[in-house]
């Protein structure tokens, strides 16, 4: 059963069009949720980190929110710059201090 | 500054044959990850070092694979033999301490023939 859970697998869009990504996890004793993008051929870059249900952080176009069950990832008025896959982990108390539970990850594409 | 570097950036081998995949972790930064990327798995890690030290190595899939971290600024991952199932992209990631944020190099793309 995965712990991490993203959705859409796939997202497309058109520049402007205003959307969100999902993240739902199912692990207990959340340490830390956290946001990478993934360019093609490149690793991931680290966005976010959030901490606690209520918590919001945002960068640019992209803000990021937690509750206990899930995260969410906005994009307000993407550019096609925005394209790529973006992936969420999660660090938990029944795992390793250390170990992050990547999802599988939504790929966004943003259309001019 | 530089972030993580990995080398080399693609390698294609044939099945059987000994693969080194290379990895300079950030300045600093006293915790070392190596993951593997495919479709149907995604990101899943493989090994992690602390202080030079292999602390988990529960996620290498077989005794083929193999990482040593020799020094605080080098370490390699290798697989001997291998397999066309072992094509898939390896990341190599750094942090500050063990529960800080993870920082991913660029990634040796492998493909096994």
């Amino acid at each position: 059963e995965d712990q991490v859970t993203q959705s859409p697998e796939a997202l497309r869009l058109q520049e402007g069009e205003s959307s969100s990504l999902n993240c739902s996890y199912t692990v207990s004793g959340l340490r830390g949720l956290f946001w990478y993008r993934q360019d093609p051929g490149k690793g991931p870059e680290f966005l976010f980190t959030l901490y606690s249900a209520g918590e919001e952080k945002e960068k640019e176009r992209l803000k990021a929110t937690l509750t206990k069950k899930e995260s969410f990832l906005h994009i307000t008025a993407p550019k096609p710059e925005d394209s790529a896959t973006y992936l969420c982990a999660v660090r938990h108390e029944g795992g390793s201090n250390y170990k992050l539970t990547f999802g599988k990850g939504t790929l966004l594409t943003v259309n001019p | 500054d530089a972030g993580v570097i990995q080398s080399p950036r693609h390698e294609v081998t044939e099945m059987g044959q000994e693969v080194t995949l290379r990895c300079k972790p950030i300045s600093g930064h006293n915790s070392l990850f190596w993951y593997r990327q495919t479709m149907m798995r995604g990101l899943e890690l493989l090994i992690y070092f602390n202080n030079n030290v292999p602390i988990d190595d529960s996620g290498m899939p077989e005794d083929r694979f193999s990482a040593k971290m020799p020094n605080a600024s080098f370490s390699t991952l290798k697989i001997q033999p291998s397999e066309p199932r072992d094509s898939a992209v390896y990341f190599c990631a750094s942090s500050l301490g063990t529960e800080e944020t993870q920082y991913f190099g660029p990634g040796t793309r492998l493909l096994v023939l």
